[in-house]
């Protein structure tokens, strides 16, 4: 069946930092692709998604590109902030399979 | 206007109780879904409606019964609560199978005592 993996958190980095976060998919066909992210007390939303292979999605300086030679979606960003500070889940359209999510903290 | 919204945000109960989560969503999406978060952040998916016709149905115990009276709204009722049912419970809502993406509710987080 269709699955995600993400790379394991936390992940603590300085503010400025390059972030990148790994996410992994095993599916059918090619699904639609997402990043949600789940800031502390809240419920999560999303952040970007890629519809088809070879997109790009992007959000407030967050990116990641479907790539079905290597069924990667990996999220990056240039330079990260403390208020990105957050839990990131990678998913995977239909009943939404959801990474065990990636928690980032991001120090002054 | 909360585009899906959960009642209530936070539920404090006794074991062997029965207790309900109500979720509305005004987004017009056709599809509504119950996910529960665990300690570790782990979402897994419950049930899922279409046009109040169950369409997911994961492997959950029965005490757990999903009602959608109408495609915007989907309730919870959960009988005989356990310590391990002690979670974050989020509603969201979809169009198109979720082609564009899933809006979530801010959860309910229940402990049971």
């Amino acid at each position: 069946g269709n699955s995600v993996t993400q790379m394991e958190g936390p992940v603590t980095l300085s503010e400025e930092a390059f972030l990148t976060i790994n996410c992994t998919y095993t599916a059918t066909g090619y699904p639609s692709l997402f990043w949600y992210v789940q800031y502390p007390g809240e419920g999560l939303q999303l952040l970007l998604k890629a519809t088809k292979a070879d997109d790009k999605g992007s959000n407030k300086g967050f990116e990641a590109t479907y790539r079905k030679e290597t069924t990667s979606f990996h999220l990056e960003k240039g330079s990260v902030q403390v208020s990105d500070s957050a839990v990131y889940f990678c998913a995977l359209k239909g009943k939404l399979i959801f990474g065990q999510g990636t928690e980032l903290s991001v120090k002054p | 206007d909360t585009a899906v919204s959960q009642t209530p945000k936070y539920l404090v109960t006794q074991m062997g109780n029965d207790k309900s989560i109500k979720c509305e969503q005004n987004l017009g999406h056709d599809t509504m879904y119950w996910y529960k978060q665990d300690s570790k952040k782990f979402l897994k998916i419950m049930f899922s409606y279409n046009n109040k016709e169950l369409i997911i149905n994961e492997t959950v115990p029965n005490r757990f019964s999903p009602k959608s009276p109408d495609k915007a709204h989907l309730n919870l009722h959960i009988n005989s609560l356990e310590l391990g049912d002690s979670a974050v419970y989020f509603c969201a809502s979809s169009s198109r199978q979720g082609y564009y993406g899933y809006t979530f509710g801010s959860g309910t987080r229940l402990t049971v005592v």
